[in-house]
């Protein structure tokens, strides 16, 4: 099966600064790659997401990129605000051809002001 | 509103006791989800249903038993709860397999 690896575990950044998160996975058949950001005491919300057929996608100050040759993709998050302190998620899935997303462990991100 | 739902949102039990947690979705999803998160924030999926039917059942003690009466719902009844099914349970839908889930609130479960 799937097996996502998220990296770092923990993150501490200066407010104004960026913040990248990196994840690998092991199935050359997943073609769906979600983010969730979890605030505490929340639920797990999608941020953003990216399919294989494109390599970088972006939203305000979040963008995502995609290496299918490598097998890995990573969240960027660009002028950092305290609001941006959560736990987030990779996934990866083959889409339509699975029943479930295989998470990663989680990066805590603390963004200091 | 639409969004999934669960209830309740605090449990706190006994060893040994027999609970259930209830979900609900009124997003017209065929597929639903149960996921334990622990302590250390990993996200665990536990079952996956589809139009009622159970998909996924990833290795999880046969004390844990889901039901879907229909395909708004899946519940999850536990018996003899133990010290380690302490979590935070999540039910999450999604309109398409594979695809986004949408998450509801959650479920904190404390076995004493």
């Amino acid at each position: 099966g799937e097996n996502v690896e998220q990296h770092p575990s923990t993150l501490s950044v200066q407010e104004g600064d960026s913040a990248v998160i990196k994840c690998t996975y092991s199935d050359s058949a997943s073609n769906y790659f979600p983010w969730y950001k979890q605030e505490l005491g929340k639920r797990p919300q999608l941020i953003i997401d990216i399919r294989s057929n494109v390599g970088e996608k972006k939203d305000q100050r979040i963008a995502v990129t995609l290496n299918k040759t490598a097998k890995h993709f990573s969240l960027h998050i660009t002028e950092t605000q305290p609001e941006d302190s959560a736990v987030y998620f990779c996934a990866a899935s083959r889409g339509s051809n699975d029943y479930k997303l295989s998470f990663g462990a989680g990066t805590t991100v603390t963004v200091r002001a | 509103d639409t969004a999934v739902s669960q209830t309740p949102k605090y449990l706190v039990t006994q060893m040994g006791n027999d609970k259930s947690i209830k979900c609900e979705q009124n997003l017209g999803h065929d597929t639903m989800y149960w996921y334990k998160q622990d302590s250390k924030k990993f996200l665990k999926i536990m079952f996956s249903y589809n139009n009622k039917e159970l998909i996924i059942n990833e290795t999880v003690p046969n004390r844990f038993s889901p039901k879907s009466p229909d395909k708004a719902h899946l519940n999850l009844h536990i018996n003899s709860l133990e010290l380690g099914d302490s979590a935070v349970y999540f039910c999450a839908s999604s309109q398409v397999r594979g695809d986004e889930q949408f998450f509801g609130p959650g479920t904190r479960l404390t076995v004493l």
